[in-house]
Protein backbone atom coordinates (compact mmCIF):
# COMPACT_ATOMS: atom_id res chain seq x y z
CA UNK A 1 0.00 0.00 0.00
CA UNK A 2 1.60 3.52 -1.06
CA UNK A 3 2.28 6.00 1.89
CA UNK A 4 1.38 9.65 2.12
CA UNK A 5 2.90 11.53 -0.97
CA UNK A 6 4.31 14.46 -0.60
CA UNK A 7 5.77 16.89 -3.48
CA UNK A 8 8.41 18.81 -3.83
CA UNK A 9 10.67 17.28 -1.07
CA UNK A 10 13.27 20.79 -1.15
CA UNK A 11 12.19 24.36 -2.29
CA UNK A 12 14.37 27.35 -2.35
CA UNK A 13 12.57 30.65 -2.54
CA UNK A 14 13.34 33.94 -2.03
CA UNK A 15 10.96 36.06 0.50
CA UNK A 16 8.13 37.26 -0.56
CA UNK A 17 7.58 34.42 -3.19
CA UNK A 18 4.90 32.37 -3.05
CA UNK A 19 5.14 28.61 -2.40
CA UNK A 20 2.48 25.80 -2.70
CA UNK A 21 2.85 22.59 -1.44
CA UNK A 22 1.07 19.21 -2.20
CA UNK A 23 0.23 16.22 -0.26
CA UNK A 24 -2.07 13.08 -1.52
CA UNK A 25 -3.01 10.38 1.90
CA UNK A 26 -2.73 7.07 1.90
CA UNK A 27 -5.92 5.80 0.19
CA UNK A 28 -9.12 5.56 2.32
CA UNK A 29 -8.23 7.90 4.95
CA UNK A 30 -10.54 10.67 5.37
CA UNK A 31 -8.37 12.96 7.77
CA UNK A 32 -5.29 14.92 6.51
CA UNK A 33 -3.18 16.72 8.83
CA UNK A 34 -0.94 19.47 7.80
CA UNK A 35 2.69 20.40 10.43
CA UNK A 36 4.95 22.70 10.76
CA UNK A 37 8.84 21.37 11.86
CA UNK A 38 10.93 23.69 12.66
CA UNK A 39 14.79 22.61 13.10
CA UNK A 40 15.12 20.67 16.32
CA UNK A 41 11.90 20.70 17.62
CA UNK A 42 8.70 18.12 16.83
CA UNK A 43 5.49 18.62 14.72
CA UNK A 44 3.09 21.15 15.60
CA UNK A 45 -0.05 21.47 13.93
CA UNK A 46 -1.26 23.72 11.28
CA UNK A 47 -4.50 22.26 9.78
CA UNK A 48 -6.61 19.00 10.10
CA UNK A 49 -8.82 18.49 7.27
CA UNK A 50 -12.12 16.09 7.94
CA UNK A 51 -12.95 15.24 4.04
CA UNK A 52 -12.98 18.70 2.51
CA UNK A 53 -13.99 20.44 5.78
CA UNK A 54 -11.06 22.26 8.22
CA UNK A 55 -12.43 21.10 11.57
CA UNK A 56 -9.24 22.39 12.89
CA UNK A 57 -6.96 25.25 11.50
CA UNK A 58 -6.79 27.31 14.79
CA UNK A 59 -3.22 26.98 14.39
CA UNK A 60 -2.53 27.89 11.03
CA UNK A 61 -1.65 31.70 10.35
CA UNK A 62 -4.31 33.17 8.07
CA UNK A 63 -3.22 36.13 7.09
CA UNK A 64 0.09 33.99 4.50
CA UNK A 65 -1.33 30.83 5.05
CA UNK A 66 -3.77 28.97 3.01
CA UNK A 67 -4.91 25.32 2.54
CA UNK A 68 -7.36 23.48 0.72
CA UNK A 69 -8.69 19.82 0.22
CA UNK A 70 -10.99 19.49 -3.01
CA UNK A 71 -12.61 16.41 -3.36
CA UNK A 72 -11.55 15.53 0.10
CA UNK A 73 -8.39 13.34 -1.19
CA UNK A 74 -5.30 16.15 -2.38
CA UNK A 75 -4.23 18.81 -0.05
CA UNK A 76 -2.63 22.11 -1.05
CA UNK A 77 -0.94 24.39 1.47
CA UNK A 78 0.32 27.48 0.31
CA UNK A 79 2.62 30.86 1.56
CA UNK A 80 1.87 33.78 0.52
CA UNK A 81 4.35 36.14 0.50
CA UNK A 82 6.92 33.88 2.55
CA UNK A 83 9.21 35.18 5.23
CA UNK A 84 12.24 34.26 6.66
CA UNK A 85 11.03 32.39 9.65
CA UNK A 86 9.10 30.15 7.10
CA UNK A 87 12.01 28.14 6.29
CA UNK A 88 11.40 24.96 8.49
CA UNK A 89 10.00 21.19 7.07
CA UNK A 90 5.99 21.01 6.31
CA UNK A 91 4.81 17.61 7.11
CA UNK A 92 1.17 16.14 5.80
CA UNK A 93 0.16 13.46 7.75
CA UNK A 94 -3.19 11.08 7.39
CA UNK A 95 -5.71 8.87 9.51
CA UNK A 96 -9.02 6.79 9.49
CA UNK A 97 -10.05 10.10 11.77
CA UNK A 98 -8.64 10.84 15.60
CA UNK A 99 -7.58 8.32 17.20
CA UNK A 100 -6.39 6.55 14.62
CA UNK A 101 -2.71 6.48 13.98
CA UNK A 102 -1.64 9.41 11.92
CA UNK A 103 1.10 7.92 9.18
CA UNK A 104 3.40 10.66 8.12
CA UNK A 105 4.68 11.56 4.55
CA UNK A 106 8.88 12.20 3.71
CA UNK A 107 7.74 16.44 4.27
CA UNK A 108 8.95 18.93 2.07
CA UNK A 109 12.06 20.88 3.24
CA UNK A 110 11.44 24.56 2.58
CA UNK A 111 13.91 27.12 2.31
CA UNK A 112 13.02 31.10 2.37
CA UNK A 113 16.36 33.39 1.38
CA UNK B 1 -3.66 21.78 28.00
CA UNK B 2 -1.54 18.80 27.02
CA UNK B 3 2.14 18.17 27.26
CA UNK B 4 4.79 16.00 26.60
CA UNK B 5 8.46 16.10 27.54
CA UNK B 6 11.16 13.85 26.20
CA UNK B 7 14.09 15.57 29.05
CA UNK B 8 17.10 13.50 27.00
CA UNK B 9 18.22 15.82 24.08
CA UNK B 10 20.82 13.69 22.76
CA UNK B 11 22.19 10.24 23.84
CA UNK B 12 25.15 8.67 22.33
CA UNK B 13 25.99 4.79 22.86
CA UNK B 14 28.13 2.01 21.22
CA UNK B 15 26.68 -0.37 18.86
CA UNK B 16 25.39 -3.48 21.00
CA UNK B 17 24.93 -1.13 24.09
CA UNK B 18 20.88 -0.80 25.60
CA UNK B 19 19.54 2.19 25.35
CA UNK B 20 16.09 3.85 26.85
CA UNK B 21 14.67 6.89 25.85
CA UNK B 22 12.24 8.69 28.41
CA UNK B 23 8.68 10.38 27.78
CA UNK B 24 7.02 11.97 29.98
CA UNK B 25 3.56 13.11 29.67
CA UNK B 26 0.76 15.70 30.88
CA UNK B 27 -2.99 15.49 30.59
CA UNK B 28 -6.61 16.27 32.24
CA UNK B 29 -8.12 13.42 29.85
CA UNK B 30 -8.93 9.92 30.90
CA UNK B 31 -9.13 8.66 27.59
CA UNK B 32 -5.48 9.52 25.62
CA UNK B 33 -3.37 7.49 23.60
CA UNK B 34 0.53 7.37 23.36
CA UNK B 35 2.88 6.87 20.28
CA UNK B 36 6.50 7.11 19.10
CA UNK B 37 7.55 7.53 15.98
CA UNK B 38 11.13 7.68 14.29
CA UNK B 39 12.84 10.40 12.37
CA UNK B 40 15.86 8.91 10.41
CA UNK B 41 18.14 11.49 8.95
CA UNK B 42 15.62 11.18 5.25
CA UNK B 43 13.34 13.28 7.25
CA UNK B 44 10.18 10.68 7.34
CA UNK B 45 8.01 10.24 10.63
CA UNK B 46 8.46 6.57 11.03
CA UNK B 47 5.35 5.36 13.19
CA UNK B 48 6.64 2.76 16.22
CA UNK B 49 4.04 1.82 18.54
CA UNK B 50 0.54 3.30 19.99
CA UNK B 51 -1.17 2.91 23.49
CA UNK B 52 -3.91 3.62 24.62
CA UNK B 53 -4.28 4.76 28.34
CA UNK B 54 -6.73 1.71 29.52
CA UNK B 55 -3.77 -0.88 28.21
CA UNK B 56 -0.81 -0.43 30.93
CA UNK B 57 0.77 -3.89 29.52
CA UNK B 58 4.44 -3.76 28.46
CA UNK B 59 5.35 -4.26 24.61
CA UNK B 60 8.07 -5.52 23.53
CA UNK B 61 8.48 -6.19 19.65
CA UNK B 62 11.77 -6.92 18.84
CA UNK B 63 14.85 -5.14 19.90
CA UNK B 64 11.95 -2.72 20.82
CA UNK B 65 10.40 -2.40 23.99
CA UNK B 66 7.98 -0.04 25.53
CA UNK B 67 7.21 0.33 29.31
CA UNK B 68 3.86 2.09 30.35
CA UNK B 69 3.25 3.37 33.45
CA UNK B 70 0.52 5.59 34.69
CA UNK B 71 1.48 6.02 38.05
CA UNK B 72 4.57 8.21 36.72
CA UNK B 73 2.87 9.52 33.47
CA UNK B 74 5.85 7.76 31.55
CA UNK B 75 5.75 5.82 28.68
CA UNK B 76 9.94 4.85 28.00
CA UNK B 77 11.64 3.41 24.74
CA UNK B 78 14.24 0.62 25.13
CA UNK B 79 16.35 -0.47 22.33
CA UNK B 80 17.94 -3.54 23.40
CA UNK B 81 21.29 -4.45 21.33
CA UNK B 82 21.11 -1.33 19.54
CA UNK B 83 22.74 -0.88 15.59
CA UNK B 84 24.09 1.85 13.78
CA UNK B 85 20.76 1.79 11.86
CA UNK B 86 18.88 3.05 14.90
CA UNK B 87 20.17 6.70 14.78
CA UNK B 88 17.43 9.13 14.52
CA UNK B 89 15.73 11.01 16.21
CA UNK B 90 12.88 9.48 18.58
CA UNK B 91 9.45 11.42 19.09
CA UNK B 92 6.70 10.69 21.88
CA UNK B 93 3.51 12.29 21.02
CA UNK B 94 0.06 12.21 23.22
CA UNK B 95 -2.89 12.26 21.62
CA UNK B 96 -6.03 13.25 23.71
CA UNK B 97 -9.86 14.18 23.97
CA UNK B 98 -9.48 17.23 21.52
CA UNK B 99 -7.66 15.09 18.57
CA UNK B 100 -4.63 17.02 18.55
CA UNK B 101 -1.11 14.90 18.49
CA UNK B 102 1.24 16.70 20.54
CA UNK B 103 5.16 15.84 20.43
CA UNK B 104 7.73 16.12 22.14
CA UNK B 105 11.05 18.08 21.19
CA UNK B 106 12.62 15.07 20.25
CA UNK B 107 15.45 12.60 21.51
CA UNK B 108 18.61 12.48 19.27
CA UNK B 109 19.99 9.04 19.30
CA UNK B 110 23.71 8.40 17.83
CA UNK B 111 24.55 4.70 18.20
CA UNK B 112 28.39 4.52 17.08
CA UNK B 113 29.94 1.60 15.52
Amino acid sequence: EAGVVQSPRYKIIEKKQPVAFWCNPISGHNTLYWYLQNLGQGPELLIRYENEEAVDDSQLPKDRFSAERLKGVDSTLKIQPAELGDSAVYLCASSLGPPDTQYFGPGTRLTVL
Amino acid sequence: AQKVTQAQTEISVVEKEDVTLDCVYETRDTTYYLFWYKQPPSGELVFLIRRNSFDEQNEISGRYSWNFQKSTSSFNFTITASQVVDSAVYFCALLGSGSRLTFGEGTQLTVNP
